[in-house]
């Protein structure tokens, strides 16, 4: 059985760096094709992707965001971290880790639960 | 302002047909690109309902299919249940912008 579950403060003040863990089970990030990703959705709105990490280490960002993420993994671990730099309350948001099997395609086929962070002073 | 268009709300009776509908450029939801499709239920994580254009996961209620025109996906539910009731999110994948999301549409049963 796949699972994710992310983890993380749920409050931090602006200004500050987010740091967001994903820690998964019943897949291994080496197997060639697979990928993980960051979504995120503000309260009563519309979900948006952050960042990828694929099995041979490829990064890459959302254009919109780039400057302040960063994404890495542990693979003896099988965790997926994502810092994301000088919050802001728009950056309140819902959080979620995703598996995507790329080997079979672009699309999100597990979800973790999601974790709710909120930027406030 | 989301990359991809859907209608803020659809609704219908129990047993109607609706159809929700996805429409971007040539560069996001058209030819060679796939179009996904996710479930949201209120507190909920969303689920993949359909990918690459028009397949159902497993497990996935054989009510939910969809279609895509040119540049524009749709999410057809027949046989509408109080099950349907959700937040249904259209998605698709460019190698320059990365995913990219509809507004989302709220399917309400009546």
């Amino acid at each position: 059985q796949v699972t994710l579950r992310e983890s993380g403060p749920a409050l931090v003040k602006p200004t500050q760096t987010l740091t967001l863990t994903c820690t998964f089970s019943g897949f291994s990030l080496d197997t060639s094709g697979m990928c993980l990703t960051w979504i995120r959705q503000p309260p009563g709105k519309a979900l948006e992707w952050l960042a990828r990490i694929d099995w041979a280490d490829d990064k890459y960002y959302s254009k919109s965001l780039e400057t302040r993420l960063t994404i890495s993994k542990d693979t003896s671990r099988n965790q997926v971290v994502l810092t994301m730099t000088n919050m802001d309350p728009v950056d309140t948001a819902t959080y979620y880790c995703v598996r995507v099997p790329l080997q079979e395609g672009y699309y999100m086929d597990v979800w973790g639960q999601g974790t709710t962070v909120i930027v406030s002073s | 302002q989301s990359a991809l268009t859907q209608p803020a709300s659809v609704s219908g009776s129990p047993g109607q047909s609706i159809t929700i509908s996805c429409t971007g450029t040539s560069i996001d939801v058209g030819i060679y690109k796939y179009v996904s499709w996710y479930q949201q239920h209120p507190g909920k994580a969303p689920k993949l309902v359909i990918f690459d254009d028009s397949n159902r996961p497993s497990g996935v209620s054989n009510r939910l299919s969809a279609s895509k025109s040119g540049n524009t996906a749709s999410l057809t539910i027949s046989g509408l249940q109080g099950e349907d009731e959700a937040d249904y999110y259209c998605s698709s994948y460019g190698r320059r912008s990365g995913w990219v999301f509809g507004g989302g549409t709220k399917v309400t049963v009546l």
